[in-house]
């Protein structure tokens, strides 16, 4: 079972807007500004799209953004396009004494 | 711009160990971290453990204490993730990935995130 909690799937026409929910505890989400979200497609690396809960790097397109409320984070990508299709997968840095960084389950997006 | 350059596809037989490396091409280790992330079949991504170079000091999950060793050279810029005691269950991609971090004496490194990823090394391990 995986430490941050993720939907399975979503999916979402292009256009529209899709979020994907992770939520963790006091320990990891809830407790640091430390949330990242990682796009991966199939057979490739995971890239990095937010960092800090809400910051993008240079090159992500702004259509992505990062928020956090308590122990959810949440991932919105608007205007969805085809290549949007894939993977997602948070991560958090964690107190807990047995291991430093937590990943969600990932949930994978559909673009319909 | 740095890219993390990891070593070839392993074939390993249970009980016995392997040693995956990932070079700096383009740049050092400096200032950074490197993680180590495996994803198993249909998986999802899994930390395994991480090293800050420039510190000495290795960090890993509990659950691969005692089978996960990553060392680094800082001379050549390489990392590397050395798993023992193999078995089925680790048939994974495992990745190297440049980190984020922030450390100072007073407790264990805090990790903020993992910015350049290498292309990941397939380990099957079967009889």
């Amino acid at each position: 079972q995986s430490a941050l909690t993720q939907p399975a799937s979503v999916s979402g026409s292009p256009g529209q807007s899709i979020t994907i929910s992770c939520t963790g505890t006091s320990s990891d989400v809830g407790g640091y500004n430390y949330v990242s979200w990682y796009q991966q497609h199939p057979g490739k690396a995971p890239k990095l799209m937010i960092y800090d809960v809400s910051n993008r790097p240079s090159g992500v397109s702004n259509r992505f953004s990062g928020s956090k409320s308590g122990n959810t984070a949440s991932l919105t990508i608007s205007g969805l396009q085809a290549e949007d299709e894939a993977d997602y997968y948070c991560s958090s840095y964690t107190s807990s004494s047995t291991l430093a960084v937590v990943f969600g389950g990932g949930t994978k997006l559909t673009v319909l | 711009q740095v890219q993390l350059v990891q070593s070839g596809a392993e074939v390993k037989k249970p009980g016995s160990s392997v040693k995956v490396s990932c070079k700096a091409s383009g740049g050092t280790f400096s200032s950074y971290a490197i993680s180590w992330v495996r994803q198993a079949p249909g998986q999802g991504l899994e930390w395994m453990g991480r090293i800050i170079p420039i510190l000495g000091i290795a960090n890993y999950a509990q659950k691969f204490q005692g089978r996960v060793t990553i060392t680094a050279d800082k001379s050549t810029s390489t990392a590397y993730m050395e798993l023992s005691s193999l078995r089925s269950e680790d048939t994974a991609v495992y990745y190297c990935a440049r980190g984020r971090y922030y450390y100072d004496s007073s407790g264990p490194p805090t990790d903020y995130y993992m910015d350049v990823w290498g292309k990941g090394t397939t380990v099957t391990v079967s009889s």
